[in-house]
């Protein structure tokens, strides 16, 4: 079993304010991904992580931003939230020594902004 | 432009019957395919994968077939049960693509007592 932890689970939180949701993985894995999803739409990558000071930005394009000081957090912060940021936000890792390892989710978060 | 498409929003099964979720790609790049399943308020969880040097790979109840002249792979569930009922995600990832995944928007399966 996966331990991949986020959060927080569910957050609503007013326009302009400034947000981190947090994510964990006790499993030692070097990459790390964060994804964001709306309803009845695929998984889309924001940002990703291979290792300790390494993020770069995924295939969608986010206000937020990431930091990856330790192996086993990785955060994403959103520095004014509005209400085009309510979405989902998961958080993911896998194992480096096999390229093709699949990725392990965390529960995600919901956030919304009014 | 969607490069993993799965056309089916949702398909209904009676327990016991076989489920077959589908998926289509138009990157002709991708060489490695991946099955994912989320329930309701979790993340999604990994079911099975295939690489394109095969055509076919089984787990238990669960086989999924790649076709690559067709650019198609299916995920067949035998015999489905009510717990099998969750959204389904089909994901592609390449080499030379950073491993990143490509995810379809997803098929929600409910199988019927």
């Amino acid at each position: 079993e996966a331990d991949i932890y986020q959060t927080p689970r569910y957050l609503v939180i007013g326009t302009g304010k400034k947000i981190t949701l947090e994510c964990s993985q006790t499993m030692g894995h070097d990459k790390m991904y964060w994804y964001q999803q709306d309803p009845g739409m695929e998984l889309h990558l924001i940002h990703y992580s291979y290792g300790v000071n390494s993020t770069e930005k995924g295939d969608l394009s986010s206000e937020s931003t990431v930091s990856r000081i330790r192996t086993e957090h990785f955060p994403l912060t959103l520095e004014s939230a509005r209400p085009s940021h309510t979405s989902q936000y998961l958080c993911a890792s896998s194992e480096s020594r096999d390229l093709r390892s699949e990725q392990y989710f965390g529960p995600g978060t919901r956030l919304t902004v009014t | 432009d969607q490069q993993v498409k799965q056309n089916s929003p949702s398909l209904s099964v009676q327990e016991g019957r076989i489920s077959i979720l589908n998926c289509d790609y138009t990157n002709s790049m991708f060489d490695y395919f991946l099955w994912y399943k989320k329930y309701p308020a979790e993340g999604p969880t990994f079911l099975i994968s295939i690489s394109s040097i095969k055509d076919k790979n089984e787990d238990g109840r669960f086989t999924v077939f790649l076709n690559k002249s067709a650019k198609h792979l299916s995920l067949h569930i035998v015999p489905s049960q009510p717990g099998d009922s969750a959204v389904y995600f089909c994901a592609a990832s390449y080499q030379g693509g950073s491993e990143k995944l490509v995810f379809g928007k997803g098929t929600k399966l409910t199988v019927n007592p």
